[in-house]
């Protein structure tokens, strides 16, 4: 069975550069989510999809932060402008449905913002 | 809002040592609680799921527990290896509205040869 796929692995660009990730869930997971993780830290959700609908994006900084999932399946995340503080893992994980079932996170992308 | 700590924060201890990791959370209206891995630039790899029915899982060498009433889990890792060097998270979703797991810190591991 495929797991979640996310690209790019690495990222590094300017403050105030615009970067974007992707991500491509278990095939058939209802449920997708993208986590911010900072160095040291437990990942830290910013926005859930139950299909192509968002349930819960009440830690997205909504000034420069995006996300989509428009066919309920594939999702991207962009951030616009960059800042250094910005710098982490972005995680995607995916799961059957929103109700007690397990998750399944992907590589994450790892960007560094100069 | 629920608040996940792990302790300890890091653990450094020979080979073959049996190993407790804890997990506690502050609201136990739980959906059920999933314990990761996660390798140094890697994403996490689920390793065992406990239902909130449940009061345990076991996978290998590895077993967790859950006590709902006191808010606690503890991950049982038996004759620790170096391949076990890892950070190791849990996760807590809320029973009600939508399974949004909230994550622990982790602990980081170190077994040694």
């Amino acid at each position: 069975e495929a797991g979640v796929a996310q690209s790019p692995r690495y990222k590094i660009i300017e403050k105030r550069q615009s970067v974007a990730f992707w991500c491509n869930p278990i095939s058939g997971h209802a449920t997708l989510y993208w986590y911010q993780q900072i160095l040291g830290q437990g990942p830290k959700l910013l926005i859930q999809f139950q299909n192509n609908g968002v349930v819960d994006d009440s830690q997205l900084p909504k000034d420069r932060f995006s996300a989509e999932r428009l066919k309920g399946v594939d999702s991207t995340l962009k951030i616009q402008p960059a800042k250094l503080e910005d710098s982490a893992v972005y995680l995607c994980a995916s799961s059957l449905t929103d109700t007690n079932t397990e998750a399944f996170f992907g590589q994450g992308t790892r960007l560094t913002v100069v | 809002k629920q608040e996940v700590t792990q302790i300890p924060a890091a653990l450094s201890v020979p080979e073959g040592e049996n190993l407790v990791l804890n997990c506690s959370f502050t609201d136990s209206a739980i959906y059920n609680l999933q314990w990761f891995r996660q390798d140094p630039g890697k994403g996490l790899t689920s390793l065992l799921l406990i239902q909130s029915s449940q009061r345990e899982q076991t996978s290998g060498r590895l077993n967790a527990s859950l006590d709902k009433s006191s808010g606690r889990s503890t991950l049982y890792i038996a004759a620790s290896q170096p391949g076990d060097s890892a950070t190791y998270l849990c996760a807590v979703p809320p029973s009600g509205g939508s399974y949004i797991p909230t994550f622990g810190r982790g602990t980081s591991l170190i077994v040694h040869p």
